[in-house]
């Protein structure tokens, strides 16, 4: 089965930095696209960004409301993907979801299984 | 970016009724790739379907999903209790992926 796990999320003031980290497990890590997803409290879900597998080069896209503050990286050696949040403004504030996409072709859906999100609160 | 429309916001229907959901793009879905997502309160999403029609893995043949270029539908053929929820369209044809606002299906 596969199995993503979020972490690092917190309370964190504005204009700090905080690197949220997705472990998966059950699957080849190395193989898949990796993307994070955002919910604000009451709120929809909104891309953030992905990171394509080493097959395709490891490209990342991201979204432009977030542009130039978060990054996406991978170790696929350990199985982790993160995501590097810099100059958080309270906007950030969200459950922040990892997820893999459905299967490992360049064209699969992007966000085939999610894990269980992780919460960033941005507050002074 | 293209931006997603669902309607309608809310769907109030009773168990065993026909749900059909609809998500309307701004521009034409590159290869229809368009994926619905459910959300049941305090749980992460759950893809129910991709490229507008295929159901991915251990999603129950009641839902179905049709629709090309600009128009897709998510049908539910007869509700059971699991499945008063919010349903997101999503899009991954282009950059960048993109939401629409959501269907909340609650119990009439």
């Amino acid at each position: 089965d596969v199995h993503l796990v979020e972490s690092g999320g917190g309370l964190v003031q504005p204009g700090r930095s905080l690197r949220l980290s997705c472990l998966g497990s059950g699957f080849t890590f190395g193989d898949y696209l990796m993307s994070w997803v955002r919910q604000a409290p009451g709120k929809g879900l909104e891309w953030v960004g992905f990171i394509r597998s080493k097959t395709y080069g490891g490209a990342t896209e991201i979204a432009t409301s977030v542009k130039g503050r978060f990054a996406i990286s991978r170790d696929d050696s350990q199985n982790i993907v993160h995501l590097q949040m810099n100059s958080l403004k309270t906007e950030d504030t969200a459950v922040y979801y990892c997820t893999r996409a459905y299967s490992d072709g360049f064209y699969s859906a992007d966000l085939g299984s999610w894990g269980q999100g992780t919460l960033v609160t941005v507050s002074s | 970016e293209i931006v997603l429309t669902q309607s309608p916001g809310t769907l109030s229907l009773s168990p065993g009724e026909r749900a059909t959901l609809s998500c309307r793009a701004s521009q034409t879905i590159i290869r229809n790739y368009l994926a619905w997502h459910q959300q049941k309160p305090g749980q992460a999403p759950r893809l129910l379907i991709f490229g507008a029609t295929t159901r991915a893995t251990d999603i129950p043949d009641r839902f179905s999903g049709s629709g090309s270029g600009t128009d897709f539908t998510l049908t539910i053929s007869a509700l059971e209790p699991e499945d008063f929820a919010v349903y997101y369209c999503q899009q991954y044809g282009n950059s960048p992926r993109t939401f629409g606002q959501g269907t909340k299906v609650e119990i009439k």
